[in-house]
This record gives C-alpha cells, structure tokens and sequence, in this order.
C-alpha cells in the first residue's frame, strides 16, 4: 500500500525558533497533500491544503504566515511553523491522496518551551 | 460549523462485548471513513462507506450509514484489548475545490478491558 512518512516524528524547540516538517510519499506522487493538527485528547483539524508548484490554501482562523506551507514536489511537502511559541505545541499530521483513498502519516509532535 | 460529531464521548468495556460509536454530519457527502488512532500514533484506515451504501462489513467492523439522518455508526464484534484506541468518522467534502480534504469528528475514545 502507499506509505506516507513525516520527519521529525517528535520536536522540541524554544519559544521564537522556527520549526520545519517534512511529509513524504514514498510510493506515490501526490500532487495534494493536507496538513492537520490535533491538540490533546481533540479531533483532527485542517489547517491547510498544499498543492505542487502553487500556493497552499488555508483553512479559516489558521495564519499562512505563520505556519508556511512549499509543495515544491510531487512526494514532499513541508510545514513551517515560524516564530514558534507553547500555544503552537501539537501534534501535526499530514495526509496525501493516491487513487482516491487518503494515506496518513505518522504525525510529528511538536512542543514548544 | 463542526461536522462530524461522534457520541459517546468515551466508552468502556470488556473484552468479548461489542461496541458501538454513532457519528453525525451536517452537510452532503460523497463518503464517509472511519479511522482508529492509538494513543500518539498516526491515523490506520478502516473502512469507507459511500452515499449510496446501507451498510458495509470489513472483519468484525460493521459501518451503516443514513444519509436522511445524516448519520453513521461504527459496531466492533468481539471486542479485544487491542482495540482499545480513539475512532474518528471523516466526511469528505463534494462541494469543495480538493479531493480528498476530511473533516473529522470528535472522536470515541473506547477502553476496552481485559
């Protein structure tokens, strides 16, 4: 089956650093992939649509500025969260599409002192 | 508005009885999945029901859905301690511009006892 990976798995910076993920499709080419983030004991939330070679597409109340999205190919997008501070500590997850179905990756735990 | 909201909220039991976690949905949909996420981990796949279908078997998984009351249930026969994990429903988004784009719901997380 399609195999999405996420690097780091778990991250732990300081308060102001810049943070970047990395989600990968290993077997696939997926020109959309989508980031969520999930607090503790909560749901999944979109936070963005990212698409190869254009600009990401945010979901309402997340700040593209913030949190920088590049699509630059077919099995790599990454996730910036800049200027990090303990309220951005979660657990984000992304997920690309290959034949219809929605592959997940493992999520990377980001906490910020 | 959050679409996807599953009850209970949690739920506890033994190993050997079923389980059942109900979610409900605001908006159409093309399908709706269910999803499991053991405690820090990645979401695992478990079964997609379309609009058009009543009821799907995967194992000792059994979805329905209705979509005249927009809702959808999840029955695990035969509980394990290995299913102790949070399930989530998705729905997808036909209106939208990206395929494939979920909304999840709350989740259930289920306790299952030895």
């Amino acid at each position: 089956g399609a195999v999405v990976s996420q690097h780091p798995s778990w991250v732990i910076c300081k308060s102001g650093t810049s943070v970047k993920i990395e989600c990968r499709s290993l077997d696939f080419q997926a020109t959309t992939m989508f980031w969520y983030r999930q607090f503790p004991k909560q749901s999944l939330m979109l936070m963005a649509t990212s698409n190869e070679g254009s600009k990401a597409t945010y979901e309402q109340g997340v700040e593209k500025d913030k949190f920088l999205i590049n699509h630059a190919s077919l099995t790599l997008s990454t996730l910036t969260v800049t200027s990090a501070h303990p309220e951005d500590s979660s657990f984000y997850i992304c997920s690309a599409t290959h034949y219809n179905e929605q592959f997940f990756g493992p999520g990377t735990r980001l906490t910020v002192l | 508005s959050q679409q996807g909201e599953e009850d209970p909220q949690a739920l506890s039991i033994q190993e050997g009885e079923n389980a059942t976690m109900n979610c409900s949905y605001k908006t159409s949909i093309n399908n709706l999945q269910w999803y499991r996420q053991n405690s820090g981990r990645g979401l695992v796949h478990l079964i997609l029901i379309r609009s058009n279908e009543r009821e799907k078997h995967s194992g000792r998984l059994r979805v329905t859905l209705d979509t005249s009351k927009k809702s959808s249930s999840l029955l695990i026969t035969a509980s394990r301690a290995a299913d102790t994990a949070s399930y989530f429903c998705a729905t997808d988004d036909p209106g939208g511009t990206s395929y494939g784009k979920l909304t999840f719901g709350q989740g259930t997380i289920l306790t299952v006892h030895p």
